[in-house]
């Protein structure tokens, strides 16, 4: 298993709330990305966060918004929840530095009814 | 824009058999990475193997090599000796050299090991 924490691992949520996901990075790394994964699909990326910074951001709606914080943990945030929005969200951290690979935690699915 | 496709969404595979997974991308960068990710029921994306588009040498971790066309821009995973522990998905991904760590994946395949 990855250092990389995410929770909660399931969620519900009513269209149109908000909701928070959380995760904890590996040691030693200070990029944290997040993945939006549909059921069938390839997961598809969300943002980036670096040293606290977005550093790049994929096709979403700005109802998507994330943070991270100085022990580079990272938090995303979507208001207005929509039943489209029902999917397993992945994060993953890297090392922008040092060029390492993205570690994956496992993820939290998220139903929005 | 960069895209990356798995054109087979099921394979199966007989115990201790070798099984060649496809992966094909588009690109008009020339620094870029190429993966393999293993994602069982756990959900947890697990890298399985990495290559580097400079290096001409095909990356082999183990039981797991590729095919690297970079010229074909063609990506296949060959696992050997499977094992009841390889079943999952497969997701091939790619990412741009640089600043970003942004993966863009394939939609997947659906290993199934028989025993």
């Amino acid at each position: 298993e990855t250092g990389v924490t995410q929770s909660p691992t399931h969620l519900i949520k009513t269209r149109g709330q908000q909701v928070t996901l959380r995760c904890s990075s590996q040691s030693g790394h200070n990029t944290v990305s997040w993945y939006q994964q549909a059921l069938g699909q390839g997961p598809q990326f969300i943002f980036q966060y670096y040293r606290e910074e977005e550093n790049g951001r994929g096709n979403f709606p700005p109802r998507f918004s994330g943070l991270q914080f100085p022990n580079y943990s990272s938090e995303l945030n979507v208001n207005a929840l929509e039943l489209d929005d029902s999917a397993l969200y992945l994060c993953a951290s890297s090392s922008r530095d040092w060029d390492t690979e993205a570690f994956f935690g496992q993820g939290t699915r998220l139903t929005v009814v | 824009a960069q895209t990356v496709t798995q054109s087979q969404p099921e394979m199966s595979v007989q115990e201790a058999e070798t099984v060649t997974l496809s992966c094909t991308y588009d690109t008009s960068e020339s620094d870029y990475y190429l993966f393999w990710y293993k994602q069982p029921p756990s959900r947890q994306m697990i890298l399985v193997i990495r290559q580097e588009a400079y290096k001409q040498q095909n990356a082999t971790e183990n039981r797991f090599s590729v095919n690297f066309q970079k010229a074909a821009k063609s990506f296949s995973l060959k696992i050997s000796d499977s094992q009841l522990g390889d079943a999952a998905m497969y997701f091939c991904a790619y990412r741009r050299g640089g600043a970003t760590n942004k993966l863009i994946f394939g939609t997947g395949t659906l290993l199934a090991v028989q025993p």
